[in-house]
């Protein structure tokens, strides 16, 4: 079984500023380990994802995470926040086999606002 | 393409009602996975489905049933509502089992139980 923790429930941030925000998970089985975002009334998008390989992955908006294994975290940062980036974020874990293939199972979320 | 799509997009049930609600995958994706999301929290994992099959499921009590059709489309169930059940509930599609390919989830469907 897998379980996340988002370290903070909400980060206030001014426009431009520098962001973290803190995921810890644990497991049993090697992970994949995601990032979603999360407008209101939206669905979940996918933001970025470890599988296997490098273990800082990069967005296309700017975001970045990197997989620390002796850690078990994968902070999600970026250098410049803008307003747009207001939104709720969850880090999510699935196992890379056995029973919890394919399966998420997400932190409780991070809500950003951005302020101007 | 148009992603993933869910109906209806709201509904309110009365406790001890039944619901069903439906989900159609994104495009060329076989594997459907239904989420409720609780008001603050992050998404729950309820069940599966693959090739009409239930392959996984989370801690949620059988009255919350599925189904899923030979065009991959799907169908939430849940019976004897009670005001707990209340919440979003998503639908994500893949285009495998193995957690390799990215979930698409749709807007989800907003179930209020009074």
């Amino acid at each position: 079984a897998q379980s996340v923790t988002q370290l903070d429930s909400q980060v206030p941030v001014f426009e431009e500023a520098p962001v973290e925000l803190r995921c810890n998970y644990s497991s049993s089985v090697s992970v994949y380990l995601f990032w979603y975002v999360q407008y209101p009334n939206q669905g979940l998008q996918l933001l970025l994802k470890y599988l296997s390989g490098s273990t800082l992955v990069e967005s296309i908006n700017g975001f970045e995470a990197e997989f620390n294994k002796s850690q078990t975290s994968f902070h999600l940062r970026k250098p410049s926040v803008h307003i747009s980036d207001t939104a709720e974020y969850f880090c999510a874990v699935s196992g890379a086999g056995g029973t919890s293939y394919g399966k998420l199972t997400f932190g409780q979320g991070t809500i950003l606002t951005v302020h101007p | 393409d148009a992603g993933v799509t869910q109906s209806p997009t709201h509904l309110i049930k009365t406790r001890g009602q039944q619901v069903t609600l439906r989900c159609s995958p994104k495009s060329g994706h076989d594997t459907v996975s239904w989420y409720q999301q609780a008001l603050g929290q992050g998404p729950q994992f309820i069940f599966q489905y693959y090739e009409e099959e239930e392959r996984q499921r989370g801690n949620f009590p059988d009255r919350f049933s599925g189904h899923q059709f030979p065009n991959y489309s799907s169908e939430l169930n849940v019976n004897a509502l009670l005001l707990g059940d209340s919440a979003l509930y998503l639908c994500a599609s893949s285009r495998d089992l193995t957690g390799h390919t990215e979930a698409f989830f749709g807007q989800g469907t907003r179930l209020t139980v009074v």
